[in-house]
């Protein structure tokens, strides 16, 4: 079955740690994107990529880092600079801008 | 910066009522997209329109794009309904897509 998968579903961070939250996609898309949600508010683009070896930054990309080696792949680190890091993180994919997005499950990341 | 509003905040309907839910924004689009999320987090598009009414199963959604207004109806709704609903809109070529907060729908059977 094609679909986009995140992992973990929950993840636990310590203050001054880095961690990565992983986004998986089998749909052959090119574009992938990286949202923020916090209770209350609309979703908010941290990062996003149209193409492999290419990606911007959206409305909050302070304190996160992306990469995108590989089509299918397009890994989220929320470095330490990153002062209020808890939220579900949302990842998308669509075949190109202006289409539909299609989201995985998320990840809730909790600071300790 | 496109301003995405969402109307009603929260919604409560009896069973096999019709609903309506609304959104408005304040500049120009090429798109506009209306999500469903469920109480674990995961979310659905549903549709994605640019002009006039699109229709799936018990959902229409249309759009007036003088008016800068789009509507989500759900006809014979269903406690199976009860979701949040996101309407996001996009300007221009390009990814980037500006959301509303959503509103919070309860069906009750």
């Amino acid at each position: 079955d094609g679909g986009i998968t995140q992992s973990p579903k929950y993840l636990f961070r310590k203050e001054g740690q880095n961690v990565t939250l992983s986004c998986e996609q089998n749909l052959n898309h090119d574009a992938m994107y990286w949202y923020r949600q916090d209770p209350g508010q609309g979703l908010r683009l941290i990062y996003y990529s149209q193409i492999v070896n290419d990606f911007q930054k959206g409305d909050i990309a302070e304190g996160y880092s992306v990469s995108r080696e590989k089509k299918e792949s397009f890994p989220l680190t929320v470095t330490s600079a990153q002062k209020n890091p808890t939220a579900f993180y949302l990842c998308a994919s669509s075949i190109g801008p202006e289409e539909t997005q299609y989201f995985g499950p998320g990840t809730r990341l909790l600071v300790l | 910066k496109n301003e995405v509003e969402q109307s009603p905040q929260n919604l409560t309907a009896q069973e096999g009522e019709f609903i309506t839910i609304n959104c408005s924004y304040s500049v120009g689009i090429s798109a506009l997209h209306w999500l469903q999320q469920h109480p674990g987090g995961g979310i659905v598009s549903l549709f994605m329109l640019s002009s006039g009414k699109k229709k799936h199963g018990r959902l229409i959604a249309t759009i007036n794009i003088q008016e800068k207004h789009s509507s989500l109806h759900i006809t014979a709704s269903h406690p199976r309904d009860s979701a949040v609903y996101i309407c996001a809109v996009g300007v221009g070529a390009n990814s980037k897509l500006t959301f509303g907060k959503g509103i919070t729908l309860s069906v009750r059977p």
